[in-house]
């Protein structure tokens, strides 16, 4: 079974629209983060959740709405889709109580918006 | 604030070749230091981690070692193989009670030819 995982795998789509992301976790962890990596594979944090709250959220546009129905999943919502939203999203998650806390990725999406 | 600083990839090598990898770190405290790989198509994977100064984290063959007096964590390998061709990248997290925010470094693309 997959730790971590994220659909789509691949997403394209065009300018002005609103796309999600889905992600789900079977760790069992308490909190669960998104990543943005841009083409340089430069990977900067745009969120985290921890039992279903909010309690990292970075400089972001407001398009970007992070949605989590329960501990086990942490969906991205994109509205009004632009050129520069083109990159691969990373979904993780840890126990943020745990002793090690490490951070368990899953395989990413790639948004392209054309 | 923390943050990261990895050798400007990409590096490409012979296989059997020896591999090193640099990062150095800057942070309040005492974090824990982490080396995450990822292979093409794929999402990050943690490959070894140090948590207290002189520690040695070591996986696959990978070896890292926390200096705390040069603040840094670097990367090595005494005999790289094709199958090491990745995206190498250094992060730390604070220490501290509930810490869970991770800082990357930039990443650094390793080829290995045969």
């Amino acid at each position: 079974d997959t730790a971590v995982s994220q659909t789509p795998k691949y997403l394209v789509t065009q300018m002005g629209n609103d796309k999600s992301i889905k992600c789900e976790q079977n760790l069992g962890h308490d909190t669960m983060y998104w990543y943005k990596q841009d083409s340089k594979k430069f990977l900067k944090i745009m969120f985290s959740y921890n039992n279903k709250e909010l309690i990292i959220n970075e400089t972001v546009p407001n398009r970007f709405s992070p949605k989590s129905p329960d501990k086990a999943h942490l969906n991205l919502h994109i509205n009004s889709l632009e050129l520069g939203d083109s990159a691969v999203y990373f979904c993780a998650s840890s126990s943020l109580g745990g002793v090690e806390n490490i951070q368990y990725f899953g395989a990413g999406t790639r948004l392209s918006v054309l | 604030g923390n943050s990261v600083t990895q050798m400007e990839g990409p590096v490409t090598l012979s296989e059997e070749a020896f591999l090193t990898i640099n990062c150095t770190y800057t942070a309040t405290g005492y974090p824990s230091l982490f080396w995450y790989v990822q292979y093409p198509g794929e999402g990050l994977q943690l490959l070894l981690k140090a948590t207290k100064a002189d520690d040695k984290g070591s996986n696959k063959g990978f070896e890292a070692t926390y200096r705390k007096e040069t603040t840094s964590f670097h990367l090595e390998k005494g005999s790289v193989q094709v199958s090491d061709s990745a995206v190498y990248f250094c992060a730390l997290r604070d220490s501290g009670a509930g810490s869970y925010q991770l800082t990357f470094g930039k990443g650094t693309k390793l080829s290995v030819i045969p």
